[in-house]
């Protein structure tokens, strides 16, 4: 497609639950990013894949977080054991390296109840 | 490692007036840096991107930017705004290399234009 797509767009899920959240990027983009907005809250770096690169994960909050990427493609983001402070917007973005610059999907929106 | 600093969260200011909106970064080495708006209810667009080159930058909606990398800055600038720039702004920054280029967000500044 021409922009990146995340599904579901929205998720409700019991506490205690997994959840798998899913981006397609942009066909092309080496570069994927995930991210985490908590309401009324700046963006919070989760995860970053850069083409064959080893992952940048240093910002999942904890082991019950994990993403992958296969290739240059679609990404998941899984979520484990979910708690209630994991309910927030979770926002997936694709770049070409050499541009920078960083398109986002409309994100999921968890809540954990 | 990078990061950002959005020295306000919340900028009000009356319709037609020109508004200024804080960034300030910490990196070790070169950067990319970026703009980025929110509006209500809806997802995050590039409003414009500073890569190499002028250091003045120019984006949409009558946006600019100017990158001081002395001052180690990049201050979004509008002469005067409209209601419908009221949202959500971020200023964003990246490294061009390798696992380094992961995209480093402030904690954004609420614009809130006023009739």
């Amino acid at each position: 497609g021409a922009g990146v797509s995340q599904s579901p767009s929205n998720k409700v899920t019991e506490k205690g639950k997994d959840v798998e959240l899913r981006c397609d990027p942009i066909s092309g983009h080496t570069a994927l990013y995930w991210y985490r907005q908590r309401l009324g809250q700046g963006l919070e770096f989760l995860i970053y894949f850069q083409g064959n690169s080893a992952p940048d994960k240093s910002g999942l909050p904890s082991d019950r977080f994990s993403a992958e990427r296969t290739g240059e493609s679609v990404s998941t983001l899984t979520i484990q054991r979910t708690q209630q402070e994991d309910s927030a917007v979770y926002l997936c973005a694709s770049s070409l390296e050499s541009q920078g610059e960083a398109f986002f999907g409309q994100g999921t929106r968890l809540t954990v109840v | 490692a990078q990061s950002v600093t959005q020295l306000d969260s919340q900028v009000p200011v009356f319709e037609e007036a020109p508004v200024e909106l804080r960034c300030n970064y910490s990196s070790s080495v070169s950067v990319y840096l970026f703009w980025y708006v929110q509006y209500p209810n809806q997802g995050l667009q590039l409003l414009l991107k500073y890569l190499s080159g002028s250091t003045l930058v120019k984006g949409i909606n009558g946006f600019e930017a100017e990158f001081n990398k002395s001052q180690t800055s990049f201050h979004l600038r509008k002469p005067s705004v409209h209601i419908s720039d009221t949202a959500e702004y971020f200023c964003a920054v990246s490294a061009p290399s390798g696992n380094t280029g992961k995209l480093i967000f402030g904690q954004g500044t609420t614009l809130q234009v006023k009739p």
